[in-house]
């Protein structure tokens, strides 16, 4: 089993669109969670980052960590043709591995 | 400001070539990173080094290897190419202690080996 799970998708939503990313995880030591963008042919970008559970809003975007289920979201509000992109998930504990979702590719039609 | 700066681009290898991939950090960072992406996959680490003088392996280090030359600079090494690692490679780095996870990436090098 994969430490991180995620959907790979591919989302096609229209404009305007509330957008949920879903990623689910295996392992309870996990304490960061975050949310990068990788926009086609760059390197990845961080979105959010969340501490242990809770949720953390950031403009359209709002990040959830529900650590009892294993479950975290992201959520992407008013979506714009911009937010095409693929979104990936990466969680780690205290050590300096990282262990990241698959992505799920998204695309917003104008 | 440059942040993370990979070398090359693009590359076109036959099987049995070595080659290295550079990477240098302009943001005194103290850790790096070298993954590889695949469809699929995802991000898979293959070393990292926690800070200058220091290398360890990550999921999938079997055919590379690495050099910390200095603080900003992080090589990864192909001795002997090989098809499966026709992949696009990705170096990142990340401040000491900091308090997020962030990881900052270069662009990518990708690697096609015939």
């Amino acid at each position: 089993q994969k430490e991180v799970e995620q959907d790979p998708g591919p989302l096609s939503v229209p404009e305007g669109a509330i957008v949920s990313l879903n990623c689910t995880y295996s392992n309870s030591a996990f304490q960061y969670f975050m949310w990068y963008r990788q926009y086609s042919r760059k390197g990845p970008e961080l979105l959010m980052y969340t501490y242990s559970s809770g949720n953390k809003e950031d403009g359209r975007f709002t990040a959830q960590v529900d650590k009892s289920s294993k479950y975290i979201s992201l959520f992407i509000r008013d979506s714009q043709p911009s937010d095409s992109a693929t979104y990936l998930c990466a969680m780690n504990h205290t050590g300096n591995q990282f262990y990241f979702g698959t992505g799920t590719s998204l695309t917003v039609i104008p | 400001n440059a942040g993370v700066t990979q070398t090359p681009k693009f590359q076109v290898l036959k099987t049995g070539q070595s080659m290295t991939l550079q990477c240098a950090q302009d943001m005194n960072h103290n850790s790096m990173y070298w993954y590889r992406q695949d469809p699929g996959m995802g991000l898979r680490l293959i070393y990292y080094s926690a800070s200058e003088g220091t290398t360890d392996k990550g999921e999938v280090p079997n055919g590379y290897n690495v050099s910390r030359l200095n603080k900003r600079e992080f090589s990864l090494r192909l001795e002997s190419a090989a098809p499966s690692q026709t992949s696009v490679y990705f170096c990142a780095s990340r401040p000491y202690g900091g308090y997020t996870g962030e990881l900052f990436f270069g662009e990518g090098s990708r690697l096609t080996v015939l």
